[in-house]
C-alpha cells in the first residue's frame, strides 16, 4: 500500500459528460501529479500541484483541470468527455524534496 | 525538457535466469533522478529502485541492478534469478525537479 488513495476505482460514464477524479496524498506529501495511461501507452504527465498551487503543467488538454485543496487531497476534473479520454488515470505523491513519487492505484475511466 | 528512451518493447526470461531491460534518457539539468517502476497485472506502479546522478555508485535492491552510464545517459536495469512474479511491465523515469518523465514501457516475460 503506497498511502496513495485514488476514488472512484473504476468509472464508466458517457460521452459529453463531466466526472471528477479524486486523490489523497501520502500524509505529509505536499506535491500531487496526475498522469494519464492510455491502452498499451506509457504515462503522460497532466499536471502538478504543490501546497494548493500549480507548479507544473503537461500534455492537459483544455478539457481537463484539476485543483488542490487546503486539505491537500486533490481531483482532476474531465468535461466534455469523449470516447479517447478513456483510460487510467493515476495520482502520486511526494514529498518536499520531489524526487521519487508513490502511485496511487489509478482511477479507470471507460467513456461510451 | 527531458526525454525517457526505453528501446525494447517486449523481453523475455527463463526462470533463474538474469535479464538487462535498456533505457537512455535525455537531459539538460546537471542534478536529476532516474527511476524503474514495475507495473504487474493489477496495474499498481511500483518504485523498483532509484539512482541519484550525482552518485557514482549504481543503485542495488536485491535481485535488481542499475547500471548507470552518465556519459552516455544510459540507465539499464538488470534483474537476477529472474521469477515468474517479476513478469510486468517496466518503465524508466527521469526526474529534474518537477514530474517525472517516464519511457513507454518493456514488457518482461518470465518463461518456466
Amino acid at each position: 500500500d503506497s498511502g496513495v488513495t485514488q476514488t472512484p476505482k473504476h468509472l464508466i460514464t458517457a460521452t459529453g459528460q463531466r466526472v471528477t477524479l479524486r486523490c489523497s496524498p501520502r500524509s505529509g506529501d505536499l506535491s500531487v501529479y496526475w498522469y494519464q495511461q492510455s491502452l498499451d501507452q506509457g504515462l503522460q504527465f497532466l499536471i502538478q500541484y504543490y501546497n494548493g498551487e500549480e507548479r507544473a503543467k503537461g500534455n492537459i488538454l483544455e478539457r481537463f483541470s484539476a485543483q488542490q485543496f487546503p486539505d491537500l487531497h486533490s481531483e482532476l476534473n474531465l468535461s466534455s468527455l469523449e470516447l479517447g479520454d478513456s483510460a487510467l488515470y493515476f495520482c502520486a505523491s511526494s514529498d518536499e524534496g520531489d524526487t521519487e513519487a508513490f502511485f496511487g492505484q489509478g482511477t479507470r475511466l471507460t467513456v461510451v | 525538457a527531458q526525454t525517457v528512451t526505453q528501446s525494447q518493447p517486449e523481453m523475455s526470461v527463463q526462470e533463474a535466469e538474469t535479464v538487462t531491460l535498456s533505457c537512455t534518457y535525455d537531459t539538460s539539468e546537471s542534478d536529476y533522478y532516474l527511476f524503474w517502476y514495475k507495473q504487474p497485472p493489477s496495474r499498481q506502479m511500483i518504485l523498483v529502485i532509484r539512482q541519484e546522478a550525482y552518485k557514482q555508485q549504481n543503485a542495488t535492491e536485491n535481485r535488481f541492478s542499475v547500471n548507470f552510464q552518465k556519459a552516455a545517459k544510459s540507465f539499464s536495469l538488470k534483474i537476477s534469478d529472474s521469477q515468474l512474479g517479476d513478469a510486468a511491465m517496466y518503465f524508466c523515469a527521469a526526474n529534474s525537479g518537477y514530474a517525472l518523465n517516464f519511457g513507454k514501457g518493456t514488457s518482461l516475460l518470465v518463461t518456466p
